[in-house]
């Protein structure tokens, strides 16, 4: 059973610039979720994806977008990107109506 | 904005000690999850306890659960020095199905 994988793994970017950033969800898994996590803070949920669209979505601005594709893998874009989206971004996969939530190792995106 | 609040923000404690660490929420759940992360990187799940349960163990972990209070502990018997990492608790469910939400944290040290 494979895990949740994300890429790259570290990111530096310039204000202003755009960001695409990959996930792979577990096997078996539907659901893909996408979270925030600033330094010293927990995550923040940003949004969820189930069956290709977006299902549920955090307090972030429009410019946070995302993709799910047909094998469930996800990805989070992120346009006009800001100084204070320096984070590490955290996916997520799950069933859908299930419970348990399995994350990948994180990508460090940096704006300078 | 985070739902939980953690308490405390950092613990320190020797090897053998027990630690425990508190989870406050606001709204309903449907289950509350505690998540482990060291240095950063991705989050592991530890353990759920469902809001029909009071008390549920896993191991060297023991968490509690009080919906009319909307709080939650964990315990860590026995710690070792690889337990220390961050540890948060997320809620699950209410009116954000399928999105958790994090608490700030607690940073866990265990010394040698």
């Amino acid at each position: 059973e494979t895990g949740v994988t994300q890429s790259p793994t570290h990111l530096i970017k310039t204000r202003g610039q755009q960001v695409t950033l990959r996930c792979s969800s577990q096997s078996g898994h539907n659901t893909v979720s996408w979270y925030q996590q600033a330094l010293g803070q927990g995550p923040q949920f940003i949004f969820q994806y189930y069956r290709e669209e977006e299902n549920g979505r955090g307090n972030f601005p429009p410019r946070f977008s995302g993709l799910q594709f047909p094998n469930y893998s996800s990805e989070l874009n992120v346009n006009a990107l800001e100084l204070d989206d320096s984070a590490l971004y955290l996916c997520a996969s799950s069933r859908q109506g299930g419970d348990g939530y399995t994350f990948g190792s994180g990508t460090r995106l940096t704006v300078v | 904005s985070q739902q939980g609040e953690e308490d405390p923000q950092a613990l320190s404690i020797q090897e053998g000690e027990n630690a425990t660490m508190n989870c406050s929420y606001k709204t309903s759940i449907n289950n509350l999850q505690w998540y482990r992360q060291n240095s950063g990187r991705g989050l592991v799940h530890l353990i759920l306890i469902r809001s029909n349960e009071r008390e549920k163990h896993s191991g060297r972990l023991r968490v509690t659960l009080d919906t009319s209070k909307k709080s939650s502990s964990l315990l860590i018997t026995a710690s070792r020095a690889a337990d220390t990492a961050s540890y948060f608790c997320a809620a699950s469910g209410g009116t954000s199905y399928g999105k958790l939400t994090f608490g700030q944290g607690t940073i866990l040290t265990v010394h040698p």
